[in-house]
């Protein structure tokens, strides 16, 4: 089984719509990340969760909403789909590091693929 | 705002050739990482560099940090077509005790048999 697991995995949906995109963990991490690829954009971060109570804005979030439910779980949710937010959606773990040893490791769910019409 | 760019985009070469593949900003990073990902999965994480002149090498793959910690490379040596895939790499940079994560623009790289 998947160390992070993301459903659902591909969904479409119509403009206007409400979304959730769930992900889930078995790697005991604190740190979560939701990210959105595009073609040609590379991955940019939506919300970020360095624990249960702890929410940050990324560089993208205008137009999703986070809610980190338990240590294991964080889901994102796109309250009026609209049809640029079609592209394909990462939740992502990290284990916190140690001092001066640079930024964790991020292991990555397969990915939900959400198209808007 | 991108602040990482990866180049080329897109390269497609024969199995056996070298490449090399570049990831460019005008920001300092305190670490760099490559992640190599495949159709339909999530990256995964191949190096990690810290140092300014870092050199790690991964079997075939041999990843370079720059003296300023401002840009990275990525060469294979003897392409096989098990490399194929979108490479993207990632900076780090320090911001309130925190490290935050920007990736580049990736390149995507076909080995033909």
């Amino acid at each position: 089984d998947a160390d992070v697991t993301q459903t659902p995995r591909n969904r479409i949906t119509k403009t206007g719509k409400r979304i959730m995109l769930e992900c889930s963990q078995t790697k005991g991490h604190d740190r979560m990340y939701w990210y959105r690829q595009d073609p040609g954009l590379g991955l940019r971060l939506i919300y970020y969760s360095f624990d249960v109570k702890d929410i940050n804005k990324g560089e993208i979030s205008d137009g999703y909403s986070v809610s980190r439910q338990a240590q294991a779980k964080f889901s994102l949710s796109l309250e009026s789909a609209i049809p640029n937010q079609t592209a394909l959606y990462f939740c992502a773990t990290e284990k916190r590091q140690g001092a001066n040893s640079g930024s964790g490791e991020l292991f990555f769910g397969e990915g939900s693929r959400l198209t808007v019409l | 705002t991108q602040l990482l760019e990866q180049s080329p985009q897109f390269l497609s070469i024969q199995e056996g050739e070298n490449l090399t593949v570049y990831c460019n900003s005008s920001s300092v990073f305190s670490s760099l990482q490559w992640y190599r990902q495949e159709p339909g999965e999530g990256p995964v994480l191949l190096v990690t560099v810290v140092t300014g002149g870092e050199v790690k090498k991964l079997k075939r793959l041999t990843f370079q940090f720059g003296d300023a910690r401002k840009d990275s490379s990525l060469h294979i040596t003897a392409a096989q077509p098990g490399d194929t895939g979108l490479y993207l790499c990632a900076g780090a940079v320090r911001n309130f005790g925190n490290e935050k994560l920007t990736f580049g623009t990736g390149t995507r790289l076909t080995i033909i048999p």
